[in-house]
């Protein structure tokens, strides 16, 4: 069974600060891991993606997240942070897709508020 | 390209009542998922369809809950009798075939049981 730990529920961060996430997983198999972002009333969008090769993946909206996998952790980076950003994360896992069952676990959500 | 259509948006039933979400997802998604997000929560799986057969309803109520893709394209999701913890945003989700790829999100159906 896979979990994903978000150790922040609420980040509260100054307008052009630099800001971190903090996402850890756990599993028992090979993962896939990603980060969405939620805006009010919205769906969830891709932030960005991590399959395999570099560790350090890059995403839109200039967010970037490096994989750990001694310390199985997935953070979530952005070095200015604007006052769009302010919205909901989510870290989440997924299998490799053994039998076909990939859907994707997701962390509780850190709630990213910026303030001017 | 048009996203992964949900509806209605928003629905208010009473308790023990029934209440049906529909899916459209986007063209050529052969995977489609339905996910609930209780409020301040991260959304979970409810059910996983590779065209029209089921590939993981392990975290689906099935004394309440009933989903089905007859054709492969579209998705009904169904809770029959609602609770109030049934509250939540259902949202269904689509993707190409494969592991890894993106999951695309609708913007969900806001259900409030009272």
């Amino acid at each position: 069974a896979q979990s994903v730990t978000q150790l922040d529920s609420q980040v509260p961060v100054f307008e052009e600060a630099p800001v971190e996430l903090r996402c850890n997983y756990s599993s028992s198999v090979s993962v896939y891991l990603f980060w969405y972002v939620q805006y009010p009333n919205q769906g969830l969008q891709l932030l960005l993606k991590y399959l395999s090769g570099s560790t350090l993946v890059k995403g839109i909206n200039g967010f970037e997240a490096e994989f750990n996998k001694s310390q199985t952790s997935f953070h979530l980076r952005k070095p200015s942070v604007h006052i769009s950003d302010t919205a909901e994360y989510f870290c989440a896992v997924s299998d490799w897709g053994g039998g076909g069952a990939d859907g994707l676990t997701f962390g509780k959500g850190t709630h990213l508020i910026i303030q001017p | 390209e048009a996203g992964v259509a949900q509806s209605p948006r928003y629905k208010i039933i009473e308790k023990r009542q029934s209440v049906a979400f529909w899916c459209n997802p986007i063209s050529g998604h052969a995977t489609l998922y339905w996910y609930q997000q209780i409020l301040g929560q991260g959304p979970k799986l409810l059910i996983q369809f590779q065209n029209n057969g089921v590939v993981d309803d392990s975290q689906l109520p099935k004394d309440r809950f009933s989903a089905e893709r007859l054709k492969g394209v579209d998705s009904t999701l169904k809770i029959q009798p609602a609770k109030l913890e049934d509250s939540a945003v259902y949202l269904c989700a689509s993707t190409l075939r494969g592991s890894g790829n993106t999951i695309y999100f609708g913007e969900g159906s806001w259900l409030t049981v009272v």
